[in-house]
């Protein structure tokens, strides 16, 4: 299986623009996560949706939108992007509840100018 | 919230060379993950471990939950052990928010010299 999948792999991006990265796995997880990794500060959780039709805020939601319309998908957008959104972005899933393997997919590095 | 420190920051080891990499955290812990990061950013599952202790090939885990802390254990240390390493925590007390919001330390970067 192909476990989780994240589009693009890298992108430059205008400030002001917006972009949607997509998440997909295809392990029927209840859970599903979008973490920001930016130096020296390790990943920090953006949002996350414990099931198809939930969503939540994490510690750094400002800037950032979610939506997850079914089991498999979890994309995450910016709407209009700024210079300190440039970080690489992974997405996460899990069968869900706290104690729970959480699986990690490729990341998505994003610099935004 | 929840603290997770790292230790040591950094660590360079001769290849063959055994190595021990611990995690500290402030507060009580449903789930306990350790990760690889390698040198081309993927992020890999090592062990889910929030209590005992597991075994890997040439690498071992342990968790004392009582006194709030991990051990990650790398023996024989090949260039491919090269990366960095991450510990994880979902803490107990979890007000609102995830259930699964993993909180991560900083990480030990390891490098490996033949």
């Amino acid at each position: 299986t192909a476990g989780i999948t994240q589009a693009p792999t890298s992108q430059i991006l205008a400030a002001g623009r917006s972009m949607t990265l997509r998440c997909t796995q295809d392990m029927r997880h209840n859970a599903m996560y979008w973490y920001r990794q930016d130096l020296g500060l390790g990943l920090r959780l953006i949002h996350y949706s414990n099931t198809a039709g939930t969503t939540g805020k994490g510690e750094v939601p400002d800037g950032y939108s979610v939506s997850r319309a079914n089991t498999d998908d979890f994309p995450l957008t910016l709407a209009s992007a700024v210079p300190s959104q440039t970080s690489v972005y992974f997405c996460a899933s899990s069968w869900g509840g706290d104690t729970d393997t959480q699986y990690f997919g490729p990341g998505t590095r994003l610099t935004v100018l | 919230g929840i603290q997770v420190e790292q230790s040591p920051p950094d660590l360079i080891l001769q290849e063959g060379a055994n190595s021990t990499l611990r995690c500290n955290f402030s507060d009580s812990v449903n789930n306990l993950q350790w990760f690889h990061q390698n040198p081309w950013g993927q992020l890999i599952n090592l062990f889910y471990i929030p209590s005992g202790t597991k075994q890997n090939g040439r690498l071992s885990a342990t968790t004392v939950a009582t006194e709030r802390y991990s051990l990650l254990y790398i023996s024989s240390s090949q260039t491919t052990d090269s990366g960095v390493y991450f510990c994880a925590v979902v803490p107990r007390m979890n007000y609102g928010g995830s259930q699964g919001n993993l909180i991560f330390g900083k990480g030990t970067k390891l490098s490996v010299k033949p």
